[in-house]
């Protein structure tokens, strides 16, 4: 597709739950972005890959996020054991260099109840 | 360390007023570039404008005009007779791009709401 793809648009998650969210980036775009963007807020930023590998995942939260690119395109944000405070709307963005803008999805909504 | 401050949270103008969106960053590299995003109601972040730390000219787009000052670390973004559309929450970006151990990201400030009413 020409854009970026976030899938799903909506998840709705028992608390302890896993949950995988995916981002299909614009292709050819070798800088992909996660973030998450509770109501009211900026984006904050979660992981920054650069081709396959985590170019600084400082912004994780904590070890119950983990993310991977293994082929350089689509990518996974993985959430283990859910909680409530992980409730938000999970950004991806991709961009081909870093003088480049960067193009969002529409993101993926979590809840978790 | 990369930072992006936006301090206005939320502006209410009446139609037709201008209305300057102020951003200040930090950054410790020579290379970088700024950005402006708007978020409407329906969430989907759009690009509006890129600028690269060694290009201060002023840049104008219809309503939209940008002073970019080096000397104060400043950003700033107004729009020039409002209208209703233009409501929306407005963010402003930094990457760096010096190789100083976070070359790539991009970093965002809080937003700055912006209200316009009829």
């Amino acid at each position: 597709g020409a854009g970026v793809s976030q899938t799903p648009s909506n998840k709705v998650t028992e608390k302890g739950k896993y949950v995988e969210l995916r981002c299909d980036p614009i292709s050819g775009h070798t800088a992909l972005y996660w973030y998450r963007q509770s109501l009211g807020q900026g984006p904050e930023f979660l992981i920054y890959f650069q081709g396959t590998g985590a170019a600084d995942d400082s912004g994780l939260p904590n070890d119950r996020f983990f993310a991977v690119r293994p082929e350089g395109s689509v990518s996974t944000l993985k959430i283990q054991r859910t909680e409530r405070g992980d409730s938000a709307v999970y950004l991806c963005a991709s961009r081909a260099r870093v003088d480049t803008e960067a193009f969002f999805g529409q993101g993926t909504r979590l809840t978790v109840v | 360390a990369q930072k992006v401050t936006q301090a206005q949270t939320e502006i209410s103008v009446v139609e037709k007023e201008d209305v300057t969106l102020d951003c200040v960053y930090e950054t410790r590299d020579t290379t970088y570039y700024l950005f402006w995003y708007k978020q409407p109601p329906s969430g989907e972040l759009v690009f509006l404008i890129r600028r690269n730390s060694f290009d201060e000219q002023n840049e104008i787009s219809g309503r939209y005009s940008w002073n970019f000052q080096k000397s104060t670390s400043s950003f700033n973004f107004t729009i020039t007779a409002s209208q209703v559309v233009d409501s929306a929450v407005y963010f402003c970006a930094l990457s760096e791009a010096g190789g100083g151990g976070s070359q790539g990201n991009l970093i965002f400030g809080k937003g700055t709401k912006l209200s316009v009413k009829p």
